[in-house]
This record gives C-alpha cells, structure tokens and sequence, in this order.
C-alpha cells in the first residue's frame, strides 16, 4: 500500500530533552516536507526536500533540522524542544512536476 | 502573512445541497493552488489543484474556481454528502523551489 509513515504518533518530551521524529515513504516521491499545524493557524511548512541531500527552509524552521540522506527517508530533529513546539506535525511527500501531496497520519508533540 | 484568526470559519449543509468553500490567497506570483480535505484525525487529503492560467477546473463532484483579479479560489461540492464532513484548506505554490501556504481551513458539516 502507497502511505507516508510517520512514527511515534504520539510524544510527551520536557523541555530541552533532543527528539527526532521519523518519516518514512514508499512510493519513490523526490520531494518530501514537513508541517505544523496549530489551531486557528493552517498547515505551516517548516522544511522541505526536493532530492537526497537537498533541503530548503519552509516558512517556520526555527527550532527544527531535517536530514534527507535517503530518498524514502526525512526525520525531523528538535534538537532542544520549547513549550511552543507543542504542535500537531504532519510529514508528506509528492512527485516531482506534481502539487498532490501525501500526507502522512501526524504525530502530535507535547513539549512541557 | 500569517493569519492569527482562532476560529475557524464553519459552513453547514443539508445533504444533497451543494457547498461552496471560499479562500482567499495573498501571492499574485503565486502559480499553482491545491485544495486539501482533512478529516477528524487523519493527514489532509487532495482534493484537486488549478493552474494560475486556468479560471475553472472540474473533478468527480467537486469545481475549483479561480479569480486571479481579486485573489480569491473556490472550491463547490456537488450534492454534498455526510462523508463530505472535515475541514477544507486551499494550499498555494510560487513554483520556486517547493513552498507552500495554506489557509486556516473551513469547516464543513453536512446535515443528514
């Protein structure tokens, strides 16, 4: 089955303690992105890849890294988590020359 | 820009009504605009995108227009079902690099 994986779903973490949460997807996509969402607040692009060892900041990357070492693969690193990255992340991936993307379940993040 | 709204917009439908969804974008430069379904739970979901040189474009129950004079994309729902339900988003793209801007979402309730 074609899916974006993301793993954990769910993560309780104190502050400063690093984290990575993970990515994972099957269908040979060159292009990968991750998102946060907020209420009240849309979807919000924090980074994105277009090929193996290609990454560009989204529209909110302060506090976050991200490593595209293979092409199934772009975890997203906290290297010392805020409160205020308390948030709901989405992972998605899509084809080259395509806006269709596919999102994967979520993994919601509480940082206290 | 950010919008810092914290509601967000509702519409309600009886069943088999037609919906129409609205958005408003901000970058003329903007070249493509994707509409997103997410429901209770899941990762968003594409509904279907337009070309900043096309003003209307059709899929299976669903019509994206386009009105690039003042910035504003629709998404209409045919004969709008209970599995219709979720928050809608429209999603905009410059075409350079792979950057994307969602909108805060309307919700969607269909009445049975």
């Amino acid at each position: 089955e074609a899916q974006v994986t993301q793993n954990p779903r769910y993560l309780i973490t104190v502050t400063g303690k690093k984290l990575t949460v993970t990515c994972s997807q099957n269908m040979n996509h060159e292009y990968m992105s991750w998102y946060r969402q907020d209420p009240g607040l849309g979807l919000r692009q924090i980074y994105y890849s277009m090929n193996v060892e290609v990454t560009d900041k989204g529209d909110v990357p302060e506090g976050y890294k991200v490593s595209r070492k293979e092409k199934r693969n772009f975890p997203l690193i906290l290297e010392s988590p805020s409160p205020n990255q308390t948030s709901l992340y989405f992972c998605a991936s899509q084809l080259v020359g395509s806006y269709e993307q596919y999102f994967g379940p979520g993994t919601r993040l509480t940082v206290t | 820009g950010e919008n810092v709204g914290l509601h967000l917009p509702t519409l309600s439908v009886q069943e088999g009504d037609n919906s129409i969804i609205n958005c408003a974008y901000s970058n003329s430069a903007s070249d493509y605009f994707i509409w997103y379904k997410q429901e209770s739970g899941k990762g968003p979901q594409f509904i279907i995108d337009i070309r900043s040189n096309m003003d209307k474009r059709q899929g299976q129950r669903v019509t994206v227009l386009l009105n690039k004079t003042v910035k504003h994309l629709s998404l209409q729902i045919a004969a709008t079902q209970p599995g219709d339900s979720a928050v809608y988003f429209c999603a905009e793209n410059s075409n350079t690099g792979n950057q994307f801007y969602f909108g805060t979402g309307t919700s969607l309730t269909v009445i049975p």
